[in-house]
């Protein structure tokens, strides 16, 4: 079992719809939680964390954290074509952990 | 949120030669950067953490003698490419932690997309 797993996709949806994007991690201890999105040839850039059960909102995106089923989700609401790209979903395992592990990213398109 | 910088952006170097990559956090200190390699439509793999002051950890199939790492100071981190192949054409990827607890962030460098011909 992968510590961290996405479905890798691809995941099509429609301009204005919400897209949801879940992620699975199997270490219970684990801390933090992050998204980044990736466009195709660019480094990832952080879209927000969370590490509180609940959800965190800021602005279109929303992050959504479930420790019990050790599940987190981001989703996107009123897509836009420019929201097309690989979503990273990476995992601090513990406190002072430095390093983050990565899912192998869920491809989104946004069809118009 | 913290800015990280690489350089080049973009090499493309002859076989046999070596190639030096640099990367900066630019408004923060970084006692620890780490350094991704990323095939084309593949997922992020990382190759090893540079740690300031210190040897470097390489991740379990990185070959230290082939990817040398220093990290000279708190805001730059260098990934030396020697004796580069073809195989060795990748777009790598730096990143640097800023922040503890709650507060941690983990940023990431443009990359540094280099060719071996």
């Amino acid at each position: 079992q992968k510590e961290v797993e996405q479905n890798s996709g691809p995941l099509s949806v429609p301009e204005g719809a919400i897209a949801s994007l879940n992620c699975t991690y199997s270490d219970r201890g684990s801390q933090s939680f992050f998204w980044y999105r990736q466009y195709s040839g660019k480094s990832p850039e952080l879209i927000m964390f969370i590490y509180s059960n609940g959800d965190k909102e800021d602005g279109r995106f929303t992050a959504q954290l479930n420790k019990a089923s050790q599940y987190v989700s981001l989703l996107i609401r009123d897509s836009q074509p420019s929201d097309s790209a690989t979503y990273l979903c990476a995992v601090r395992r513990f406190q002072g952990a430095q390093k983050l592990v990565f899912g192998q990213g869920t491809r989104l398109t946004i069809n118009p | 949120g913290a800015v990280v910088s690489q350089h080049p952006s973009r090499v493309i170097c002859k076989s046999g030669t070596s190639v030096k990559i640099e990367c900066r956090s630019l408004d923060f200190q970084a006692t620890t950067m780490f350094w991704y390699r990323q095939f084309p439509k593949q997922s992020l793999m990382l190759m090893a953490t540079s740690n300031e002051g210190s040897k470097a950890t390489y991740e379990q199939g990185v070959e230290k003698d082939k990817f040398l790492i220093n990290h000279a100071s708190l805001t730059l981190s260098t990934l030396t490419v020697t004796s580069a192949h073809p195989e060795d054409s990748s777009f790598y990827i730096c990143s640097a932690p800023s922040g503890t607890g709650s507060s941690y962030e983990q940023y990431f460098g443009p990359g540094t997309r280099l060719t071996v011909t």
